[in-house]
């Protein structure tokens, strides 16, 4: 079946650090990837996406590139803002269409430090 | 403000009572998704609707649990006869299915606490 598997938190980073979090999905076919961010008291939002193999997805600085040969989609960011604090969650969409039910990971909360 | 919204944002009840969920999607879009999040843990999904239809439905939907859309716009999902295992963030997500590259937009969700 389909699912994924992201790093566990927290994470806490000092502000300009390096972010890397990590994220593996197994599917049948080729799922399109995502990534949501939850900021506390928010609803969940889209950060990014890729639809197909070595597709970069870039949004606010953040960026994850879809890799068919280790099934990851790890979501990167050179220089961490304290505004980047929030749970960040990877998804896949089995197939093509985005209007598809979403497979989300547990979950990584991120904290960064002034 | 995503423009999908969702009442009550918090509810508390005590185990053995009914309770209901309401989600209002945006407008133009035909697809309608609730997902359950419990602490801790990603969103799972649970039912969704294409229109007024009921399309799928997850084993975690068990029989205490019924979801309507009647007229193809806000959508209801019923919890009867509450157990504490129900607590969870309760989330509502919308899309128009037409669109291959659209964007499925969700609600801030309903915090349901049994106690």
């Amino acid at each position: 079946g389909n699912s994924v598997t992201q790093m566990e938190g927290p994470v806490t980073l000092s502000e300009e650090a390096f972010l890397t979090i990590n994220c593996t999905y197994t599917a049948t076919g080729y799922p399109s990837l995502f990534w949501y961010v939850q900021y506390p008291g928010e609803g969940l939002q889209l950060l990014l996406k890729a639809t197909k193999a070595d597709d970069k997805g870039s949004n606010k600085g953040f960026e994850a590139t879809y890799r068919k040969e280790t099934t990851s989609f790890h979501l990167e960011k050179g220089s961490v803002q304290v505004s980047d604090s929030a749970v960040y969650f990877c998804a896949s969409i089995p197939g093509y269409s985005s209007a598809s039910k979403i497979i989300f990971g547990s979950g990584t909360r991120l904290s960064i430090r002034p | 403000d995503t423009g999908v919204s969702q009442d009550p944002r918090h509810k508390i009840t005590k185990r053995g009572q009914n309770v209901t969920f309401r989600c209002d999607p945006i407008s133009e879009h035909n697809r309608l998704y609730w997902y359950r999040q419990t602490l801790g843990q990603g969103p799972e999904f649970l039912t969704y609707f294409q229109n007024e239809a009921q399309l799928e439905k997850s084993r975690l939907l068990s029989d205490r649990f019924s979801a309507e859309r009647p007229k193809g716009s806000f959508s209801t999902l019923e919890i009867q006869r509450t157990e504490q295992g129900d607590s969870a963030m309760y989330l509502c997500a919308s899309i128009q299915s037409s669109g291959a590259a659209n964007e499925q937009f969700f609600g801030p969700g309903t915090r349901l606490t049994v106690l």
